[in-house]
């Protein structure tokens, strides 16, 4: 079965300053994508980034970048330039099967982030 | 951009009563599902729905819960005799295809007294 861990229940960063939270994997598959989901107070899960497994390229979005390390099965979420806005959970997450319609999410525990200002 | 909507945002229900979560996905979206997050813990896979009928459910997807899209436009979740520990928020997400993100409705907070 499918595992997502995350060994930081929380975090602290500096406002403006670059923070990297951590993920790893597991699964036989060689298909599949990767996402970064924010939760913020409200409670809302807002799609931060997603890298398909089978592009090299690490996904980028603004300030948000990701380490995607296939062999490692590692992927790690960078936030440059912190900002107060930033501090929610955040999750890490997998579907396999190719991202197949009635494929299921499978989530990590979630990184508390804070940020001080 | 479209959104998937969920009603209500807060349901309190007293033990052993039924309770009908709802939710509208994205018009053209194919695949539906709930997820379940007990307070301070992840987020859970309950049930997902395709062609009009379940794909794939969980262990915790017990008799007590089941699903429908009764007009073809809403989904809904009901839970037949509510337990203490069905207080969890609830999110239904759609997508429509292989390799689409699934979006994510706001959720409904369900408090069970």
């Amino acid at each position: 079965a499918q595992t997502v861990t995350q060994s930081q229940p929380e975090m602290s960063v500096q406002e403006a300053e670059t923070v990297t939270l951590s993920c790893t994997y597991d699964t036989s598959e060689s298909d599949y994508y990767l996402f970064w989901y924010k939760q913020p107070p409200s409670r809302q899960m807002i799609l931060v980034i997603r890298q398909e497994a089978y592009k090299q390229q690490n996904a980028t979005e603004n300030r948000f970048s990701v380490n995607f390390q296939k062999a490692a099965k590692s992927f790690s979420l960078k936030i440059s330039d912190s900002q107060l806005g930033d501090a929610a959970m955040y999750f890490c997450a997998y579907i396999g099967g190719g991202g197949g319609g009635d494929d299921k999410i499978i989530f990590g525990k979630g990184t508390r982030l804070h940020i001080l200002p | 951009e479209p959104e998937v909507t969920q009603t209500p945002s807060h349901q309190v229900t007293q033990m052993g009563q039924e309770v009908i979560l709802r939710c509208v996905p994205i018009s053209n979206h194919l695949y539906f599902y709930w997820y379940r997050q007990i307070l301070g813990q992840k987020v859970e896979f309950l049930v997902s729905f395709y062609n009009n009928e379940i794909s794939e459910k969980s262990e915790i997807f017990d008799d007590q819960f089941s699903v429908e899209r009764p007009d073809g436009s809403n989904f809904t979740l009901k839970i037949r005799s509510t337990k203490l520990e069905d207080s969890a928020m609830y999110f239904c997400a759609s997508t429509l295809g292989q390799g689409v993100t699934q979006h994510f409705g706001d959720g409904t907070r369900l408090s069970i007294l």
